[in-house]
């Protein structure tokens, strides 16, 4: 298994483009993360994905989408690059057995986005 | 959201002693307590967790207690290595919300040899 995967592990973007980051688990988890981590300010939540074919808003969603592709997918969109997105971007996911219980978070290597 | 605060942002401690890193939460129906390592340029990993009907769980040279009454938690490291040097990261988890985590903002401890 390769756990949580993400792609690509570095990218360099302009002000105003746009890209998608790839997360994709092979564990058949239900549950997906999109959480940044700034210096000093651990990690937040940006978007999240209790299931298949639903997508909830975290601690910080302007200016990122998510889709969640498939139980095993869910890519985050920036549409309009800022300088303040860059940082790194990490994809997690969990298995979420129940409602009620809350389980291990698996976490990707990160992407690493330079906005300038 | 709600705030997970974690102390000390920085420690250092020779090798065989034992380290001690606190965090406080303020959503009393938090109920999942995990603490991460991360290592320089890697994901964070789980390296014990906690839940809110046990006091106290421990894995070899770690250790977590959590005490719901005062809404903190801590983790106990006995005996450190050099390899436990790495940052380290509480979150305790968000109600509503999918089962997602509201993470503190880390200790990054160095283990002197």
């Amino acid at each position: 298994n390769a756990g949580v995967t993400q792609t690509p592990k570095f990218q360099v973007l302009k002000t105003g483009q746009s890209m998608t980051l790839q997360c994709a688990q092979d564990m058949n988890h239900n549950s997906m993360y999109w959480y940044r981590q700034d210096p000093g300010m651990g990690l937040r939540l940006i978007y999240y994905s209790a299931s298949e074919g639903t997508t909830d808003k975290g601690e910080v969603p302007n200016g990122y989408n998510v889709s969640r592709l498939n139980k095993r997918e869910f890519s985050l969109r920036l549409e309009s690059a800022a300088p303040s997105q860059t940082s790194v971007y990490f994809c997690a996911s969990s298995l979420r057995v129940s409602s009620g219980s809350t389980d291990t978070q698996y976490f990707g290597p990160g992407t690493r986005l330079t906005v300038l | 959201g709600e705030n997970v605060e974690q102390h000390p942002s920085t420690l250092s401690v020779q090798e065989g002693d034992s380290a001690v890193i606190k965090c406080t939460y303020s959503d009393s129906a938090s109920n999942y307590f995990p603490w991460y390592k991360q290592e320089l340029g890697k994901g964070p990993q789980l390296i014990i967790d906690i839940r809110s009907n046990v006091g106290e769980k421990k894995d070899q040279r770690i250790a977590v207690t959590l005490n719901k009454t005062a809404k903190h938690f801590s983790l106990h490291i006995t005996e450190t290595q050099p390899e436990d040097s790495a940052v380290y990261f509480c979150a305790a988890s968000i109600r509503n919300s999918g089962y997602a985590l509201n993470f503190g903002k880390g200790t990054s401890l160095l283990v002197t040899p």
